[in-house]
């Protein structure tokens, strides 16, 4: 069975600077691998995803993920954080069998000016 | 409709009573999903459905939970004997050949 672990509950860091948020899984297999993003009183909306090929992804509002299979690691990155991108961000996995989506807890960002 | 609907977005209920939640998924998804998420928690992963196939109930909490998706497409998340511990927003979930889960606005269940 597949899992995700985010080890860090929140992380704060000032505007501009850069952002790294970690996600590992476990899993039999190269799974698919997202990233969402739930901004206060939002739904959950895809950041990003990764299924196969180039194991650099692009995604939405300048995010991108590194997929390392050596680590079995899934980390969101950002240049330059901005005030609005304070949110909680969820790691997710998928088997490749049929898209069963288990996410991790969650890593809450602050973003202070 | 063009989203994921759920019903009813706010229930509040007493300890012991049965509740139904309701989910429509987007039109032509083939998998349907239910979560929970409690407050300062993750998505906990409860059902899933695709397809034709068996859902898998791997991660119902209790027998008192149950859900059924009628059709290919209309699900219902029932719990019986509703608990505290109950209380939580349930989301529902569907996806098509992408694998990109499109949410609804969720469930706010609470259990006095």
């Amino acid at each position: 069975a597949q899992s995700v672990t985010q080890p860090d509950i929140h992380i704060t860091v000032s505007e501009g600077a850069s952002l790294e948020l970690r996600c590992n899984y476990s899993y039999g297999a190269t799974p698919y691998l997202f990233w969402y993003v739930q901004s206060p009183g939002q739904g959950l909306q895809l950041l990003l995803k990764y299924f196969s090929g180039d194991t650099l992804v692009q995604g939405i509002k300048g995010f991108e993920a590194e997929f390392k299979r050596s680590q079995s690691s899934f980390n969101l990155r950002k240049p330059s954080v901005h005030w609005s991108d304070a949110a909680e961000y969820f790691c997710a996995v998928a088997n490749t069998g049929g898209f069963k989506t288990i996410f991790g807890a969650g890593t809450r960002l602050f973003v202070k000016a | 409709g063009a989203g994921v609907s759920q019903s009813p977005s706010n229930k509040v209920t007493e300890k012991g009573k049965d509740v139904e939640l309701r989910c429509d998924p987007i039109s032509g998804h083939t998998a349907l999903y239910w979560y929970r998420q409690s407050l300062g928690q993750g998505l906990e992963f409860l059902i899933y459905f695709q397809g034709n196939s068996a859902p898998d109930k791997s991660g119902l909490p209790s027998d008192r939970f149950s859900a059924e998706r009628t059709g290919g497409s209309v699900s219902t998340l029932t719990i019986q004997r509703t608990q505290q511990e109950d209380s939580a927003v349930y989301l529902c979930a569907s996806s098509g050949d992408t694998g990109e889960l499109f949410f609804g606005e969720g469930s706010r269940l609470t259990v006095l």
